[in-house]
């Protein structure tokens, strides 16, 4: 799978939007982009994904660049509760593997 | 709406004794996944599981570990003989297929080896 590139930290004011980018310039035609986050000790939990065109569902939008070696994930209206570990992570959309490969991700800290 | 469940959620054990950590998976996932985070640090994949068996593992994943789904809806991971390495969040997860699709995550087991 493709490495990811992401900024250790970043700061968000409530209520604004969150603007996380993810750099996967060896990213190949058949992966996806993947964002999970890691709220304090829990389990992972899924953002969203997408393969090319942009992504919104209730929790965020994708944002990818038209030759695929970047993307940001944007909080529209970032809470506290968004407080988090972000990872963004590239994988095959078919294939003899399904593990997720976690980098160190990014950590958003959501200001009042 | 459905989620993946863990337990115990805290497990205190001495080196060398045999731990089970038990996990739901969501009902009609056939996919299931072990992975761990060692205090401070990435999260690790150890394993995946289909049909009864083994699809890949990690190099963590030694002969001290074994998984198995004893029955429709368990996934349990089995560490033999613990050591003091093995203290981390054990974290469970299953998906509807296998490469693409979304895995679910429980809420982990911190396990504690003295």
């Amino acid at each position: 799978d493709a490495k990811t590139t992401q900024p250790t930290s970043m700061d968000c004011a409530e209520g604004r939007a969150a603007n996380l980018p993810c750099n996967h310039s060896t990213i190949s035609g058949n992966e996806y982009v993947y964002w999970y986050r890691q709220i304090h000790s829990q389990g992972p939990q899924y953002i969203i994904h997408g393969l090319k065109n942009n992504e919104t569902n209730e929790m965020a939008s994708l944002i990818i660049t038209e030759d695929r070696k970047s993307s940001t994930l944007i909080l529209p209206h970032a809470t506290l509760r968004d407080t988090a570990v972000y990872y963004c992570i590239v994988r095959v959309a078919s294939g003899n593997t399904g593990k997720l490969i976690f980098g160190q991700g990014t950590t958003l800290q959501v200001k009042p | 709406e459905p989620e993946v469940t863990q337990t115990p959620s805290h497990q205190v054990t001495q080196m060398g004794q045999e731990v089970i950590l038990r996990c739901v998976p969501i009902s009609n996932h056939l996919y299931f996944y072990w992975y761990r985070q060692i205090l401070g640090q990435k999260v690790e994949f150890l394993v995946s599981f289909y049909n009864n068996e083994i699809s890949e593992k990690s190099e963590i994943f030694d002969d001290q570990f074994s998984v198995e789904r004893p029955d429709g809806s368990n996934f349990t991971l089995k560490i033999r003989s613990t050591k003091l390495e093995d203290s981390a969040m054990y974290f469970c997860a299953s998906s509807e297929e296998y490469s693409q699709e979304t895995q679910y995550f429980g809420p982990g087991t911190r396990l504690l080896v003295l």
